[in-house]
């Protein structure tokens, strides 16, 4: 099966800048898409099919995806962006949906 | 707006079936662009992909596939998990998502429902 790999943690000072990777075999092949989530709450969707943004997103999320690492870019780091983070993937042929083990965002 | 909610028994006892169902409001399930399902997250852990159904079938999760069946009532725009022989490690929180085919993120999530297995 498809797995994706991410740290459990990052920790950054706040107005800094965070980036998150998610390894995985050839992933630069496939469309990546991350999602925040708060306690409490359900996830949402920060940036979708590698590096765009929904609409309401800040454009201080960025995301790239290339070889076997895509990365989630969160720049200028606010109090606010405290939370678990998680990339997604859809494994076509096989028709599944694989998500990373996440990675929760502490601000300094 | 679409709206998706989750509803079911929030206690479950080892070797039973959990069923929950997720009522759809604000665009029908039917829909050839998307596909719906389950996904759950155990208490202080990951998430987890259950199982989707789209319009020319169900996908599931290998690793739960042979426990777990989803059925869709597009009458009622509602679908319907049923994971049998739950044992505590399928206590999570539940939730009813819909997804764009052909690679496209999870954009609407329920709000999630807590099941918890035990006797």
């Amino acid at each position: 099966s498809y797995v994706l790999t991410q740290p459990p943690s990052v920790s950054v000072a706040p107005g800094k800048t965070a980036r998150i990777p998610c390894g995985g075999h050839n992933i630069g092949a496939k469309g990546v898409h991350w999602y925040q989530q708060k306690p409490g709450q359900a996830p949402v969707v920060v940036i979708y099919s590698d590096s765009d943004r929904p609409s309401g997103i800040p454009e201080r999320f960025s995301g790239s995806n290339s070889g076997n690492a895509a990365t989630l870019t969160i720049s200028t780091v606010e109090a606010g962006d405290e939370a678990d983070y998680y990339c997604q993937v859809w494994v076509s042929g096989r028709d599944q949906v694989v998500f990373g083990g996440g990675t929760k965002l502490t601000v300094l | 707006q679409l709206q998706l909610q989750e509803s079911g028994p929030g206690l479950v006892k080892p070797s039973e079936t959990l069923s929950l169902t997720c009522a759809v409001s604000g665009g029908p399930i039917s829909s050839p662009s998307y596909y719906w399902g389950f996904i759950r997250q155990p208490p202080g852990k990951g998430l987890e992909w259950i199982g989707s159904f789209y319009y020319s079938g169900t996908f599931y999760n290998s690793s739960l596939k042979g426990r777990l069946t989803i059925s869709v009532d597009t009458s009622t725009n509602q679908f319907t998990l049923k994971l049998t022989s739950v044992t505590v490690e399928d206590t999570a929180v539940y939730y009813c998502a819909r997804g764009g085919l052909f690679g496209d993120s999870v954009d609407y999530w329920g709000q999630g429902t807590l099941v918890t297995v035990s006797s």
